[in-house]
């Protein structure tokens, strides 16, 4: 089965800086990669997904994200960190043959002032 | 917000009560799944309909019990629950897979605290 592992419970950027949330996953076939948002008393926000096609995908609120399929890794990216960027960030794969989509634990991003 | 809605938006109850949570998407989609949320641990899938139909249950305590009456709607019956089902509980919708490449859409969740 696919899974989802996100090194980093929590990571500190101060406003301005350049932020990565990474994420590694493991799958038997072909993946399909996303990422979301999760603001304090919110459900989850999609902000985008890899399915095929250029390895650099661009999403929601000028994130970015890099698929690197020998390092199976989908590190989640922003050039300039947002104060109101802060949120809990999930990884999910999903197999590209079933409905099943697995979550990491997610990464609190604290961005400072 | 995102065309998924859930309510109660909070809710406490005691070992002892039933209660439903309720589920209701108005994007068009016709798949809807439940996710638990506890803190510090990644989200655990509970159940996934499709088409009306349940197609995955992840080895979930009969104490909870899904009813998905039609595509727009989607249950939990909680019934003679523990203090540890104390979590966030997220409900999602998607497109079923071979439409196209589905995101799931999630509802605001229900915080469930059992006394």
């Amino acid at each position: 089965a696919q899974s989802v592992a996100q090194p980093e419970d929590q990571v500190n950027v101060a406003e301005g800086n350049p932020l990565t949330v990474k994420c590694t996953y493991s799958v038997s076939g072909n993946p399909y990669l996303f990422w979301y948002v999760q603001y304090p008393n919110r459900g989850l926000q999609f902000l985008l997904k890899y399915i095929t096609g250029d390895n650099l995908v661009k999403g929601s609120y000028g994130f970015e994200a890099e698929f690197n399929k020998s390092q199976t890794s989908f590190h989640l990216k922003k050039p300039s960190a947002l104060v109101s960027d802060s949120a809990l960030y999930f990884c999910a794969v999903r197999d590209i043959n079933n409905n099943d989509m697995r979550f990491g634990a997610g990464t609190r991003l604290t961005v400072k002032p | 917000e995102t065309g998924v809605t859930q309510t109660p938006r909070h809710l406490v109850m005691g070992m002892t009560n039933k209660k439903s949570l309720k589920c209701e998407q108005h994007l068009g989609h016709n798949a809807m799944y439940w996710y638990k949320q506890s803190a510090k641990k990644p989200l655990e899938l509970m159940f996934v309909y499709s088409l009306e139909e349940r197609v995955e249950n992840n080895s979930v305590p009969s104490r909870f019990s899904p009813e998905c009456p039609n595509s727009s709607h989607l249950f939990l019956h909680l019934h003679t629950l523990q203090p540890e089902d104390s979590a966030l509980y997220l409900c999602a919708s998607s497109h079923i897979p071979g439409q196209r490449v589905n995101e799931q859409f999630f509802g605001p969740g229900t915080r469930l605290t059992v006394l």
